[in-house]
């Protein structure tokens, strides 16, 4: 009954390759977030997808790629990896409330995916 | 400017003692939700409680209480009978629109 899942949740890879990271959420959540955490545990957002359309991309560089094939994935590709893209990559979920009301829209997280550039 | 502050990167504290972790957030628009998450040395990322800035009672769940003080931009966390696993970093977070903007975090170790 896992609400959002990561797969994988470690991965070592090489400086100039290219990978994925896939997310999951069976909450039935319409907003899908991919957020960055760096060494320095400070988390800072990557991307927010609401009903699979694309609606904040803070300044990401464009080797960074999300994908959203339905409502309850999100998936990030990440190519020509470098070392300072290392961090804890976490994939989130809420549901919007109705425009112009405060509405308690908690976010749930992934698990994370641990990513190490050698 | 920095949304949210977090001006505690360590805390100590007793067990069974109550701790308060400071978060004071900046903002322009009347509606917003405050959250704090608690993140243990496993990783991954725990709701604890959320204020709406519309509440009028400070939230409270189980040994977590959030004390909202509106005119201050404060919402800080306060954690009643500190056990062991408390221990790990706790982040202060706000939305606006829908991404949450976190804080830099405050690390809590709780002392046997």
């Amino acid at each position: 009954d896992t609400a959002v899942s990561q797969t994988p949740k470690y991965l070592v890879t090489q400086m100039g390759n290219d990978k994925s990271i896939k997310c999951e959420q069976n909450l039935g959540h319409d907003t899908m977030y991919w957020y960055k955490q760096d060494s320095k545990k400070f988390l800072k957002i990557m991307f927010s997808y609401n009903n699979k359309e694309l609606i904040i991309n803070e300044t990401v560089p464009n080797r960074f790629s999300p994908k959203s094939p339905d409502k309850a994935h999100l998936n990030l590709h990440i190519n020509s990896l470098e070392l300072g893209d290392s961090a804890v990559y976490f994939c989130a979920s809420s549901l919007t409330g109705l425009a112009g009301l405060p509405s308690y829209n908690e976010q749930f997280f992934g698990p994370g995916t641990r990513l190490t550039v050698l | 400017a920095q949304k949210i502050t977090q001006t505690q990167p360590g805390m100590f504290v007793q067990e069974k003692e109550a701790v308060t972790l400071d978060c004071t957030y900046d903002t322009s628009d009347p509606s917003y939700g405050l959250f704090w998450y608690k993140q243990p040395s496993s990783g991954e990322m725990i709701f604890l409680i959320y204020q709406g800035s519309y509440d009028q009672q400070n939230a409270t769940e189980g040994r977590y209480s959030l004390n909202f003080q509106k005119a201050r931009k404060s919402a800080n966390l306060v954690i009643s009978a500190s056990q062991l696993g408390d221990s790990a970093m706790y982040f202060c977070a706000m939305r606006e629109g829908t991404p949450l903007v976190f804080g830099k975090g405050t690390r809590l170790s709780v002392i046997a």
